[in-house]
């Protein structure tokens, strides 16, 4: 099974709002990704978790705001986010990096449009 | 220089073509390749991992090139259902960081 959830599929959500984006995997996997992508381009890393550490944040503003509360759990939350971040937001999973990068495994993403 | 560059297309093929893409990175410490295949309003899918010895799947055969810093894709007897965007992603040094291609657009027609 290489499935990755996330919810909800679609965000419409205005610049005051808060919001929380969700992902899950049920694959042991111990790294788990953010990436953004936007029309006809391709995915853009933003966070990484390894054994629900933060491992790299791509400077990202502090407007989405991740938390790893468990191995098979991923959150980004949303915060005062403008129009331009409006995008398709997919997260992915992969096996223990310990033994050299593996393969990352996408969730369905959530369309996300900010108001 | 980009760091991973693909030829964006399109190409447009009739079904039965064999068609081939070339991905080159920048990074000479690059260890872990990757095609990915994205259909419109999709999330990317895992085609391939490439393997410095190639590999072949099926009409899918990929080719990792050190020494000039490429990677290939082959797809032979097209299908329609192979119409994609064709993503290629490097993973520098063996951390977390990946790169990923801009995408080879793909049209297989009858």
């Amino acid at each position: 099974d290489t499935e990755v959830t996330q919810t909800p599929k679609h965000l419409v959500m205005g610049m005051t709002n808060k919001k929380s984006l969700k992902c899950e995997q049920h694959m042991g996997h111990r790294a788990m990704y953010w990436y953004k992508q936007k029309a006809k381009k391709p995915p853009e890393l933003m966070f990484v978790y390894s054994y629900e550490k933060l491992s790299i944040n791509e400077s990202v503003p502090s407007r989405f705001s991740p938390e790893c509360p468990n191995s098979s759990l991923l959150n980004l939350h949303l915060h005062a986010l403008q129009p331009e971040d409006s995008a398709l937001y997919l997260c992915a999973s992969s096996q223990d990096p310990g033994q050299g990068f593996r393969e990352q495994y996408f969730g369905p993403g959530t369309r996300l449009t900010v108001t | 220089r980009k760091e991973v560059e693909q030829d964006p297309g399109p190409f447009n093929v009739p079904e039965g073509a064999t068609v081939a893409f070339n991905c080159t990175y920048s990074n000479s410490a690059s260890q872990s390749f990757f095609w990915y295949r994205q259909d419109c309003r999709k999330e990317p899918k895992l085609l391939m991992s490439v393997y410095s010895s190639g590999n072949e799947d099926g009409r899918f055969t990929a080719q990792l090139n050190r020494a000039s810093q490429y990677i290939s894709l082959l797809i032979r007897d097209s299908k329609l259902s192979d119409s994609a965007t064709y993503l290629c992603v490097v993973n520098e040094g063996g951390g977390f960081k990946t790169i990923f291609g801009a995408g080879t657009r793909l049209f297989v027609k009858a």
